[in-house]
This record gives structure tokens, sequence and C-alpha cells, in this order.
């Protein structure tokens, strides 16, 4: 079984709904991270997580918002989709700064 | 502005031959991670670089760490078409928490 997984792998969604991307694992880590991808922008930061009650903002916050409902769970929420969330979503997690990060299969989001 | 610059973006290479990908920074780090990216998969990791002057080699691919220089390279040797995918590098400065990634280097091996 995959160490980290990412629900759905794919969503078609319309603008103005609410979308949530779920993510979880089985890798015991502290540190969760979401990203978003998009072509020639390489990964960018939205929100990471040292634990259940630490919750930062990353470079690309705005219009996202995060749950950490336990260690292993880690879900990312468009509270009101626009078609410039149009992206792949990696989940990833990690043990500390002296190790890399290990990511999910990705979400690939279409808002029409 | 925190800035981790790749290049070339495209690099297009015969099988045999050898060549660098270059990542430049723009923070205070010694913290330096490479990706390796399929199209359509996810990123797996390749080196984990933590100090100046660190050198890590798998297969033939090694990459070193200049943290005076706030450059990495990745070099490639005898390319072989199975290491066709995109590199990514990432710095963790040393006063943060978070990554940040190069836009990405699409490596393509010509037969």
């Amino acid at each position: 079984d995959a160490d980290v997984t990412q629900t759905p792998r794919n969503r078609i969604t319309k603008t103005g709904k609410r979308i949530m991307l779920e993510c979880s694992q089985t890798k015991g880590h502290d540190r969760m991270y979401w990203y978003r991808q998009d072509p020639g922008l390489g990964l960018r930061l939205i929100y990471y997580s040292f634990d259940v009650k630490d919750i930062n903002k990353g470079e690309i916050s705005d219009g996202y918002s995060v749950s950490r409902q336990a260690q292993a769970k880690f879900s990312l929420s468009l509270e009101s989709a626009i078609p410039n969330q149009t992206a792949l979503y990696f989940c990833a997690t990690g043990k500390d700064f002296t190790d890399t990060q290990y990511f999910g299969p990705g979400t690939r989001l279409t808002v029409l | 502005e925190l800035k981790v610059e790749q290049n070339p973006l495209f690099l297009s290479m015969q099988e045999g031959k050898n060549y660098t990908i270059y990542c430049n920074y723009s923070t205070t780090s010694d913290r330096l991670y490479w990706y390796r990216q399929d199209p359509g998969k996810s990123l797996e990791s390749l080196f984990v670089l933590l100090s100046n002057g660190a050198v890590k080699q798998e297969g033939r691919l090694m990459a070193s760490l200049d943290t005076k220089a706030r450059l990495s390279t990745l070099h490639i040797t005898a390319a072989v078409h199975d290491l066709s995918a995109t590199y990514f590098c990432a710095v963790e400065p040393n006063t943060g928490n978070q990554f940040y990634f190069g836009t990405g280097t699409s490596l393509t091996v010509i037969p």
C-alpha cells in the first residue's frame, strides 16, 4: 500500500463549488504539506502543518483552507472554486529538514 | 522574494553524452533536495544535500552543493533514455520551514 494517499485522484467541478481534497499517510510523519503544480511554475506551497495544532500559510494560501484532523490526515478545501485553481495538487509528508519530502500521487482538479 | 532558478529549462541530449543541470538560489541555505518527476506521475526523491561541499551519487546521476555560491548541480553521466524526466531542485532556508521549488528542467534523452 502507498505511504501517502490522496483522494480523489481526479475531479472536475464548477465555479463557485466547495471542494475538499484529502490526504492520508502511514509514514508516521508529523509534517504535512499541500502544494499545487502549474506548468512552467514548479511546485508552490499552499499550507503546511507540523502537528495537529500547528497550521501555517505557504506562498499561495489565498482561496484555500486546511484542516489537520489527525497526525495522519490533512485536508485542503477550496471554499468557492475558481477556474485559475485548476491545477495538479500534491500532498507531501516529512520527518524533519534532514529528510526529504514524500509525495502523494496527486489530484488533478479542473474548475470549469 | 526568495528565488530558485534552474537552467536549462529544457534539455535534449543524446544517449551517451554528459550534461549538468544548475540550480541557483537566493537565500542562505545548506538544505538542498533533488526530485525526479515522470510525465503524469508524482515526485520521487533523488538526493538530500545538507552541507557545503556535499556530494551524492546514484547510478548516472551525481549532485553537489556549494552553499557559498548558492548553487547546486545535477550531473548526468552517459545519459540513457530512462533518465528522460523533469528534474526539480528545492531549497529550505536555514531560518525557515518551507521548501521552495525551482521551475524544473525537462530532460529528453534521444537514442
